[in-house]
């Protein structure tokens, strides 16, 4: 069972705050890593993926992987009311998928207050 | 680029009634497309894994006779609720990937609302 564990919040943070959400995965052998974001009522859309070991910025987003620890992380600087929303992290799990699916975690719905 | 289409986004219909979902990739040729289901307040929930030119790959629980899939192209797939009853009034989500490679995402399409009265 490939399990992806998320804080399922909410999350509370002013505007201009740094927002902080943690994911963890079960899957050691698990090759790449995404954040969705979704705001109610929608259909999730992609944030950013990362597939190394380290940081990766985009613009106020930033993803951290630490595949030792089975861990990812996304940063989300200067936060605003419009980053409202559930964000879902997804997993893909080890070579032997054939099938190309995604593991999702539950979300973590994060709320910013002006 | 990485749009997906999903028609209708919304359907009301009596109990009974059999509904089709198109969901299509429009700049890229997706070999697999996926299905969700998302009821109010609940995490997503993944249906079938649809490949073109083969049967879809359906999840524990979820009643292959009852949601038929057809991937009839690289660019088009279709999930018929046959005989919708209310229980099955949810939000369908589709979503594609662009190639098997493990640093493709899958993009989602926008949804289908689905209401049985």
């Amino acid at each position: 069972q490939k399990e992806v564990e998320q804080n399922s919040g909410p999350l509370s943070v002013p505007e201009g705050a740094i927002a902080s959400l943690n994911c963890t995965y079960s899957d050691r052998g698990s090759q790449s890593f995404f954040w969705y974001r979704q705001y109610s009522g929608k259909s999730p859309e992609l944030i950013m993926f990362i597939y190394s070991n380290g940081d990766k910025e985009d613009g106020r987003f930033t993803a951290q992987l630490n595949k030792a620890s089975q861990y990812v992380s996304l940063l989300i600087r200067d936060s605003q009311p419009s980053d409202s929303a559930t964000y879902l992290c997804a997993v893909f799990p080890d070579r032997g998928s054939t099938l190309g699916r995604l593991y999702f975690g539950r979300g973590t719905q994060l709320t910013v207050w002006p | 680029g990485a749009v997906v289409s999903q028609h209708p986004s919304r359907v009301i219909c009596k109990s009974g009634t059999s509904v089709k979902i198109e969901c299509r990739s429009l700049d890229f040729q997706a070999t697999t497309m996926f299905w969700y289901r998302q009821f109010p307040k609940q995490s997503l929930m993944l249906m079938a894994t649809s490949n073109e030119g083969s049967k879809a790959t359906y999840e524990q629980g979820v009643e292959k006779d009852k949601f038929l899939i057809n991937h009839a192209s690289l660019t088009l797939s279709t999930l018929t609720v046959t005989s919708a009853h209310p229980e099955d009034s949810s939000f369908y989500i589709c979503s594609a990937r662009r190639g098997t490679g493990s640093n493709q995402p899958q993009h989602f399409g926008d949804g289908t609302r689905l209401s049985i009265l």
